[in-house]
């Protein structure tokens, strides 16, 4: 079955990076692409960008371009988000989620259970 | 961006008892609208994608409807296991965004 499993949780000092990771299974890891979203504490969810596993190609949400990368490793079905500059602003829950889509359907039909991110000194 | 305001932000409701979730978007979104579920524990899973079609194991006391800006999620009957928050989010614009959320809580 189709399963998404991030890394643990991180805890990490303002102005440090932070690099999470996704390794996907029970599908051929470059037939989707992954996305990454970010849940602040009792908020709602922010759509940060995806990766394409078999080009590499991304698209950033404009508000994080310069905080966030998305790399893949294919040998190992892997999706990787690079969190930079972290600031209190950047604790968070990240997830994340495969995209599925047809001519006119575009959604994530499997989520990671994600990862809670702590920026703290 | 694309702003999606849902209504309403938390819910009292009883088991057996039909509710529906509100999402309104700023501008026109033709339909491409879905509806997540996220449980206490984090975990979320797609229930309805394009408006108004079941996603594959989801009950079907789940429904969604809706058009140009408004659209909604109803639950026909309430079961134990529906209590969470649900989001909407939409693709009509390529920064995909979400609702704020409504919390479903035992009356």
């Amino acid at each position: 079955q189709v399963k998404l499993l991030q890394s643990g949780a991180a805890l990490v000092k303002p102005g440090d990076s932070v690099k999470m990771s996704c390794k996907a299974s029970g599908y051929t890891f470059t037939d989707y692409i992954i996305h990454w979203v970010k849940q602040s504490h009792g908020k709602s969810l922010e759509w940060i960008g995806y990766i394409n596993p078999y080009s590499g190609g991304t698209n950033y949400n404009e508000k994080f371009k310069s905080k966030a990368t998305l790399t893949v490793d294919k040998s190992s079905s892997t999706a990787y988000m690079e969190f930079s500059r972290l600031t209190s602003e950047d604790s968070a829950i990240y997830y994340c989620a495969r995209e599925v889509t047809t001519v006119v359907t575009y959604y994530f039909d499997y989520w990671g259970q994600g990862v809670m991110v702590t920026v703290s000194s | 961006d694309i702003q999606m305001t849902q209504t309403p932000s938390s819910m009292p409701a009883s088991l057996g008892e039909r509710v529906t979730i509100s999402c309104r978007a700023s501008q026109g979104i033709s339909n491409y609208l879905n509806w997540y579920q996220q449980k206490p524990d984090g975990t979320i899973k797609p229930l309805i994608y394009y408006t108004s079609n079941l996603q594959s194991g989801v009950p079907s006391r789940f429904s969604g409807s809706g058009s140009g800006t408004d659209y909604s999620l109803t639950i026909s009957s309430l079961e134990p296991e529906d209590f969470a928050m649900y989001y909407c989010q939409q693709y009509d614009s390529s920064r995909l965004t979400f609702g704020s959320g409504t919390k479903l809580e035992i009356k």
